[in-house]
């Protein structure tokens, strides 16, 4: 079973539309939640954290971790064609070595 | 200019072949990390380093090495190239738990 499980997609959807996306993961020692966007032919860069449990909003951008269900999503809401990339969670803690821990990643087209 | 910068960004290399990717960073971090993207196995980590004289295996270390030649500096080579590590690597600092800063990238084509 691989640390961290993402639904690969790819994801379309019209423009101003909510956009869901999910990770699971099976290590109960991660504590550092992460969400990276990476457009086509660059590197990913962080979009948002959340530490442990709760939610965390960024303008349009809102994180959720469930410790208890393993569970993490981000939600686009007003989904905008700039949106259009891959979207990679990822994962870390102290008990884990201080390694990051990626999902495979959720393509995500927004159509004008 | 850029924080973290990768050379080259582009190679083509023969099977056998022994090639290195460097990796720089101005962002004064002591953690670096290499990592490999495929397709539809996402990133997955190779070697990092925690400091100069901290070197560690990662995921999928083998046929890879590194060397890390200062802090601004971490360097991986394919001692032997082989046609299934062809990826796209990537290499990453980190001052905190969870924020990673990657660089653009380097294609790499092992024929």
């Amino acid at each position: 079973q691989k640390e961290v499980e993402q639904d690969p997609g790819p994801l379309s959807v019209p423009e101003g539309a909510i956009v869901s996306l999910n990770c699971t993961y099976s290590n109960s020692a991660f504590q550092y939640f992460m969400w990276y966007r990476q457009y086509s032919r660059k590197g990913p860069e962080l979009l948002m954290y959340t530490y442990s449990s709760g939610n965390k909003e960024d303008g349009r951008f809102t994180a959720q971790v469930d410790k208890s269900s393993k569970y993490i999503s981000l939600f686009i809401r007003d989904s905008q064609p700039s949106d259009s990339a891959t979207y990679l969670c990822a994962m870390t803690g102290v008990w884990t070595g201080n390694q990051f821990y990626f999902g495979t990643g959720t393509s995500l087209t927004v159509i004008p | 200019d850029a924080d973290v910068t990768q050379t080259p960004r582009n190679r083509i290399t023969k099977t056998g072949k022994r090639i290195m990717l460097e990796c720089s960073q101005t962002k004064g971090h002591d953690r670096m990390y290499w990592y490999r993207q495929d397709p539809g196995l996402g990133l997955r980590l190779i070697y990092y380093s925690f400091d100069v004289k901290d070197i560690n295996k990662g995921e999928i270390s083998d046929g890879y090495s590194v060397s890390r030649q200062a802090q601004a500096k971490f360097s991986l080579s394919l001692e032997s190239a082989i046609p299934n590590q062809t990826a796209l690597y990537f290499c990453a600092t980190s001052d905190h738990n969870y924020e990673q800063y990657f660089g653009p990238g380097t294609r790499l084509t092992v024929t």
